[in-house]
């Protein structure tokens, strides 16, 4: 069983250019969910890709936005980065069904936006 | 609002010592709640859930709705229980997504 990886694992922007962040999620599981974790906070609810369509978001503006591809992984593009988008970025599969959703989270992506 | 409220930034303790990490929420009906832990270099992990009412490495957490507390206990801890601790909520009509409280570091020292 393979668990979750994200890529790169670190990466340096300027303010005003794009970003993506890729996630592969875990064996089996079809969900995938990112979070944003500023330096001493606790993860950040981003949003939830389920089929490919995103599926719950949190407070973030549409300048963060993602994919879900047919084998369940996804991308996390930021545009227009700003210095407050520096960050570990944390991607969590799940599989979906009627009962828990326990997230598997990957090792992050630390984002640094100078 | 849903919200999760750990108050305590750092915990530290001496081996053997009883552990309590202080976990609050603010949720309206039923919540479903998770601590998960983060040791050093390795990637956040869920250790307990509230509904499986299970012990995990020694680790217990009982729900208490009438304090809106769900604090993470531990009678003896070890040095290698240090790791960060995050307490979290499921969001109210989500698919799973989470609400964390901001974490305590807990310090284990010989």
């Amino acid at each position: 069983e393979t668990g979750v990886t994200q890529s790169p694992t670190h990466l340096i922007k300027t303010r005003g250019q794009q970003v993506t962040l890729r996630c592969s999620s875990q064996s089996g599981h079809n969900t995938v969910s990112w979070y944003q974790q500023a330096l001493g906070q606790g993860p950040q609810f981003i949003f939830q890709y389920y089929r490919e369509e995103e599926n719950g978001r949190g407070n973030f503006p549409p300048r963060f936005s993602g994919l879900q591809f047919p084998n369940y992984s996804s991308e996390l593009n930021v545009n227009a980065l700003e210095l407050d988008d520096s960050a570990l970025y944390l991607c969590a599969s799940s599989y979906r069904t009627s009962g828990s959703y326990e997230q598997y989270f990957g090792p992050g992506t630390r984002l640094t936006v100078t | 609002a849903q919200r999760v409220t750990q108050p305590e930034k750092l915990l530290s303790v001496f081996k053997g010592a009883p552990v309590e990490l202080k976990c609050n929420y603010s949720y309206s009906g039923s919540p479903e709640l998770f601590w998960y832990v983060q040791y050093s270099r390795q990637r956040l992990q869920l250790l307990l859930r509230h509904i499986s009412r299970e012990s995990i490495k020694g680790f217990t957490a009982d729900l208490n709705k009438g304090e809106t507390s769900f604090h993470l206990k531990k009678p003896f801890a070890q040095e290698e229980d240090s790791a960060m601790y995050y307490c979290a909520l499921k969001n109210r009509g989500s698919q799973g997504n989470l609400i964390f409280g901001k974490g305590t570091k807990l310090s284990v020292k010989p």
